[in-house]
């Protein structure tokens, strides 16, 4: 089936500093997600991309739908104590069905 | 207010006891969905529906039955539960066609099979 990969699989950094994560798939996407979870609680929509080559932002938060339609990415400028977190890239299967498909995770650590 | 909402939030059971998870939704959702959520492997969809009497499977179904016979509440139960079912578990859910929403994620209910 498919399967999205996200690197890098942790990373810490300085409060300040600006972050960069991305995600690869096997075959094509439709769209790309990116989900932010909190210890303790559900994930959360960050961005949304639809088309492919999209760019969109949301506050610090920057992600782009890649050419190709098999990768996204997802950045974080001047990143504070609470990005601290799991995020996660998701997609729509184009297999004919209607499956999400969640990526492995990149956990987040900001050193104040 | 708006939620997606889970009961039991933690569970330990025994090998082979029967059990149900419940999930309801109050935002008049047709996409219901249930995950499970292991270290190192990220949300692994496990069932999902389309909307009433409309079910199918995700990635990981084995082990695990699903029902949808009202819009809002889309139970997750486990037969015969067996340790490697010990996990953290999400149920979600968006207005429609996942294309094009978002999915909310209920709390998490985290379940032990011993």
């Amino acid at each position: 089936g498919q399967q999205l990969n996200q690197s890098p699989q942790s990373m810490f950094i300085q409060e300040g500093e600006d972050v960069s994560m991305n995600c690869t798939s096997s075959s094509i996407f439709n769209t790309w997600l990116w989900y932010k979870q909190d210890p303790g609680e559900g994930p959360v929509l960050l961005i949304a991309l639809y088309k492919a080559g999209e760019l969109t932002s949301n506050g610090r938060l920057t992600a782009q739908f890649g050419i190709t339609r098999k990768d996204s990415f997802l950045n974080i400028s001047a990143s504070i104590p609470s990005d601290v977190g799991i995020y996660f890239c998701a997609g729509h299967s184009t297999s004919g069905t209607y499956k999400y498909i969640f990526g492995t995770g990149t956990r987040l650590k900001v050193l104040a | 207010e708006a939620q997606v909402t889970q009961n039991p939030r933690y569970l330990i059971t025994v090998t082979g006891k029967k059990l149900t998870v419940t999930c309801s939704q109050n935002m008049n959702h047709e996409y219901m969905s249930w995950y499970r959520q292991d270290p190192g492997l990220g949300l692994r969809q496990i069932y999902y529906s389309m909307n009433v009497e409309v079910t199918d499977k995700g990635d990981v179904p084995e082990g695990y039955k699903v029902s949808r016979k009202e819009k809002r509440n889309f139970p997750l139960i486990l037969e015969s539960p067996s340790p490697n079912q010990t996990s953290l578990y999400f149920c979600a859910s968006s207005l429609g066609m996942p294309d094009y929403n978002e999915q909310f994620f209920g709390p998490g209910t985290r379940l032990t099979v011993l």
